[in-house]
């Protein structure tokens, strides 16, 4: 059983340029969540996508976009990169019927801003 | 709205002694509380959760915790250290139930284990 998958796993920018991010969820799972984790603090949420709707979204500035298509796999968008959003970016997957609502997170992509 | 405090960004102990991580929530509504683990250059990896069944909670690889309404905590212990338990540990909440079920992360705790 496959767990969640990012690609890529490293990734350098340059400020101003954009960037696109992969995640595919755990086998069964219906709903994607981003987090952004700056080196040596937790993660932080930056939105949820559930019938390739934004759920929920925390407070990130509308340079971050997503997507969710119908495999239930989601990109992460980035616009107008700043050296600030050199960060792991974390994929977290769960199932929207399960009321543990645990999350289950892929090994992140590295994006460092130059 | 709900957040998480993790007392002591770092803890060092030996090889055989107590692990004591330290967790404080706060929440306005009863919430869903998480143990994960992070191995260096690695995603999360669930130890075990709390979600308003029984209050002490066994996780993987020997860890445990005890949710405390009263005290607003939910500290993980194992009761003796591997050196494979060096790695850094994050606290999260969740409230039951809401529309989406985001994590609110405390800032980790770093764990240092000394042969």
């Amino acid at each position: 059983d496959a767990g969640v998958t990012q690609s890529p796993t490293h990734l350098i920018k340059t400020r101003g340029q954009q960037v696109t991010l992969r995640c595919s969820p755990k086998s069964g799972h219906d709903t994607v969540s981003w987090y952004q984790q700056a080196l040596g603090q937790g993660p932080q949420f930056i939105f949820q996508y559930y019938e390739e709707e934004e759920r929920q979204r925390g407070n990130f500035p509308d340079r971050f976009s997503g997507h969710q298509f119908p495999n239930y796999s989601s990109e992460l968008n980035v616009n107008a990169l700043l050296l600030g959003d050199s960060a792991l970016y974390l994929c977290a997957s769960s199932f929207e019927r399960f009321s543990t609502d645990t999350q289950y997170f892929g090994p992140g992509t590295r994006l460092t801003v130059l | 709205a709900q957040s998480v405090t993790q007392l002591g960004s770092h803890v060092s102990v030996s090889e055989g002694a107590l692990v004591l991580l330290r967790c404080n929530y706060s929440s306005s509504v009863p919430p869903y509380l998480f143990w994960y683990v992070q191995y260096p250059n690695q995603g999360l990896q669930l130890l075990l959760k709390y979600t308003s069944a029984a209050t002490l909670v066994k996780g993987i690889n020997g860890f445990e915790a005890e949710f405390k309404k009263s005290e607003t905590s939910f500290h993980l212990t194992k009761p003796s250290a591997h050196m494979s338990d060096a790695a850094e540990y994050f606290c999260a909440v969740s409230l039951i139930k809401a529309a989406g079920n985001k994590l609110t992360f405390g800032g980790g705790t770093r764990v240092l284990v000394k042969p």
